[in-house]
């Protein structure tokens, strides 16, 4: 079945520490986004990708950084510069041309010890 | 800041009733999209209406936009159960590639 698959599913980390959210897509879409979801604020958006090896800061990029160098794979690194990572991240892909729905992996929780 | 609003945050009806949660947002768009959250789950699309469209349907769904107020409704007829997640607005803004999405309401339905 084609979707998409994020991991890990949750995640623990010490201050200091970087960490690399996976998101991979078999839908063959090219574009491909990462939010963020606190409680009570909705999604806001980190980073997105419309091509390979070409992807764009969205609302709230600092302290995170994403590679694009295969269309089905968008991987997301919380640095330590990121004061506040506790979340839920989801990641979502679409296609190139179309209505823009979105389609969303299952979302990581990832959490600051 | 959040480009669409949803209204109200939080809602309980019993089984059976009508659901309506409304979305306001600020800038023009090219279409505007809901979504359903399950707890601790990724997001589902449920719906999109275009910004010439007043109106559309799908299943038990109905959703209405008014460009002049800058709104949308999301009405779910008998409701279920199964209905309890939480729905978010999200829009497509002209002459931009990102989706903006809302802060959600949260829908409780009571057996």
């Amino acid at each position: 079945d084609g979707g998409i698959t994020q991991s890990p599913k949750y995640l623990f980390r010490k201050e200091g520490q970087n960490v690399t959210l996976s998101c991979e897509q078999n839908l063959n879409h090219d574009a491909m986004y990462w939010y963020r979801q606190d409680p009570g604020q909705g999604l806001r958006l980190i980073y997105y990708s419309q091509i390979v090896n070409d992807f764009q800061k969205g609302d709230i990029a600092e302290g995170y950084s994403v590679s694009r160098e295969k269309k089905e794979s968008f991987p997301l690194t919380v640095t330590s510069a990121q004061k506040n990572p506790t979340a839920f991240y989801l990641c979502a892909s679409r296609t190139g041309v179309g209505t823009g729905e979105l389609f969303f992996g299952e979302g990581s929780r990832l959490t600051v010890l | 800041s959040q480009q669409g609003e949803e209204d109200p945050q939080a809602l309980s009806i019993q089984e059976g009733e009508n659901a309506t949660m409304n979305c306001s947002y600020k800038t023009s768009i090219n279409n505007l999209q809901w979504y359903r959250q399950n707890s601790g789950r990724g997001l589902v699309h449920l719906i999109l209406i275009r910004s010439n469209e007043r109106e559309k349907h799908s299943g038990r769904l109905r959703v209405t936009l008014d460009t002049s107020k800058k709104s949308s409704s999301l009405l779910i007829t008998a409701s279920r159960a199964a209905d309890t997640a939480s729905y978010f607005c999200a829009t497509k803004i002209v002459g931009n590639e990102k989706l903006t999405f809302g802060t959600g309401t949260r829908l409780t339905i009571i057996p």
